[in-house]
């Protein structure tokens, strides 16, 4: 399976600032997910990350908050714009695969907002 | 419409104890996928185990198994002779074949496993 590096791990960030998230993969991937947690909640999908063309967003989530890059077929980021305490989460990265078999998660970006 | 329900919310058992994670879903999809994770404090998620739609094999990995019935339309998750490293919050998802990874999420289970 394959193995993701997120970064940063964790960050505390000061309101109306932005913060991008990285995840790298050690092999290439066509699908690349972002989901959110929030605090004792579970994790809601954010948007969906494909290679040369423009993520698809879930009902809620919006590019402007959420800007997504997928350059290449290893990499993605996401950007947390404008931050608000409501955006303190954990974020977290996910590769897909073909037949639902996509199952990987980096290790999460723990972000408070202050 | 796909929907995972984990109606369990918390669950506190002591050391040795088995203890069943329920775990029930919807989908509409003849094919998919079904999955558990256990999140410990640290925050990263651990994959357990995926099972197909079509097979209702039982699986059982140490003292981790699980009960798949499409049936009841039920995926449950049992831990026998539970230790308080198994404390965590366990999260069961499904993918539609289709869908290429994408997971819907239960509520999660918060299992506390004392001494």
């Amino acid at each position: 399976s394959a193995v993701i590096s997120q970064k940063p791990s964790r960050d505390i960030c000061q309101r109306g600032t932005s913060l991008t998230i990285q995840c790298q993969v050690d092999s290439q991937v066509t699908m690349m997910f972002w989901y959110r947690q929030q605090p004792g909640q579970s994790l809601t999908l954010i948007a969906t990350a494909n290679q040369g063309s423009e993520a698809t967003y879930e009902s809620g989530f919006v590019i402007d908050k959420f800007p997504i890059s997928r350059p290449n077929l290893t990499f993605s980021t996401l950007t947390v714009s404008n931050m608000s305490p409501e955006d303190s989460s954990i974020y977290l990265c996910s590769v897909g695969g073909q037949g639902g078999s996509g199952y990987t998660f980096g290790s999460g970006t723990r972000l408070t907002v202050v | 419409a796909q929907k995972v329900t984990q109606a369990q919310t918390e669950i506190s058992v002591v050391e040795k104890e088995d203890v069943t994670l329920d775990c029930v879903y919807e989908t509409r999809d003849t094919t998919y996928y079904l999955f558990w994770y256990k999140q410990p404090p640290s925050g990263e998620l651990v994959f357990l185990i995926r099972r197909n739609s079509f097979d209702e094999q039982n699986e059982i990995s140490g003292r981790y198994s699980w009960n798949f019935q499409k049936s009841t339309s039920s995926f449950n998750f049992t831990i026998t002779a539970s230790q308080v490293v198994d404390s965590a919050v366990y999260f069961c998802a499904l993918s539609g074949y289709n869908q290429g990874g994408k997971l819907i999420f239960g509520q999660g289970t918060e299992l506390s496993v004392k001494p």
